[in-house]
């Protein structure tokens, strides 16, 4: 079974303040993906990574895939209030469907 | 507004009924998913169409659940007797190809409570 957890799973902060999101996984995955979603609503894609190795950047967002392909990493520099939701990993596996394995998800409240 | 939209938004239930709930995708798009979410959790993947072929289910999905894709068009979910544990989201994603870098994307959500 492919699980993908996320740390922390909460997260508080000022705005300005910087922060890093992890997605750790024990097993290899094609690609991965980072979604957002608000209160009431489905996710929306933010970024897909590749290569293993891999950064990207979405004007105050960094992804990064690990070199294995297992993890990647999301970081806000300079959080503001309407970064605010819940940040999700998601695995696509090497399975012919492309289903998606989602993480455990992070909780972000970016404060005024 | 990603151009899937769900129906119901809401729907709440006593336990033991049946309920019933609509996707309709993308137009051109020819892969569509079911998702549940838990409170606090991200999705976990139900079932999957290509067209109006179900090819895959996951071991989530019990006997009381059906889903459906007449003409690979829109689809239907239907819960048999509800129980209070499936008190959820459902989220369903369509996509246009098979890539895995494409991108699938999701309606609203039917968010269903069962008293």
């Amino acid at each position: 079974t492919q699980l993908l957890e996320q740390s922390p799973q909460f997260l508080s902060i000022q705005e300005g303040e910087n922060l890093t999101v992890y997605c750790n996984s024990s097993s290899v995955f094609s690609s991965l993906q980072w979604y957002r979603q608000e209160p009431g609503e489905g996710p929306v894609l933010l970024v897909t990574v590749v290569t293993g190795g891999e950064v990207k950047k979405l004007k105050r967002l960094t992804f990064q895939f690990g070199d294995a392909r297992k993890d990647s990493s999301l970081h806000i520099t300079a959080a503001q209030p309407g970064d605010t939701g819940l940040y999700l990993c998601a695995g696509v596996g090497t399975y012919n469907t492309d289903k998606l394995i989602f993480g455990t998800g992070t909780r972000l409240q970016v404060f005024p | 507004d990603t151009g899937v939209s769900q129906d119901p938004r809401h729907k709440i239930t006593k336990r033991g009924q049946n309920v019933t709930f609509r996707c309709d995708p993308i137009s051109e798009h020819n892969r569509l998913y079911w998702y549940r979410q838990t409170l606090g959790q991200g999705p976990e993947f139900l079932t999957y169409f290509q067209n109006e072929a179900q090819l895959e289910k996951s071991r989530l999905l019990s006997d009381r659940f059906s889903a459906e894709r007449p003409k690979g068009s829109f689809s239907t979910l239907e819960i048999q007797r509800t129980e209070q544990g499936d008190s959820a989201m459902y989220l369903c994603a369509t996509m246009e190809s098979g890539q895995p870098t494409d991108t699938q994307y999701f309606g609203p959500g039917t968010r269903l409570t069962v008293l």
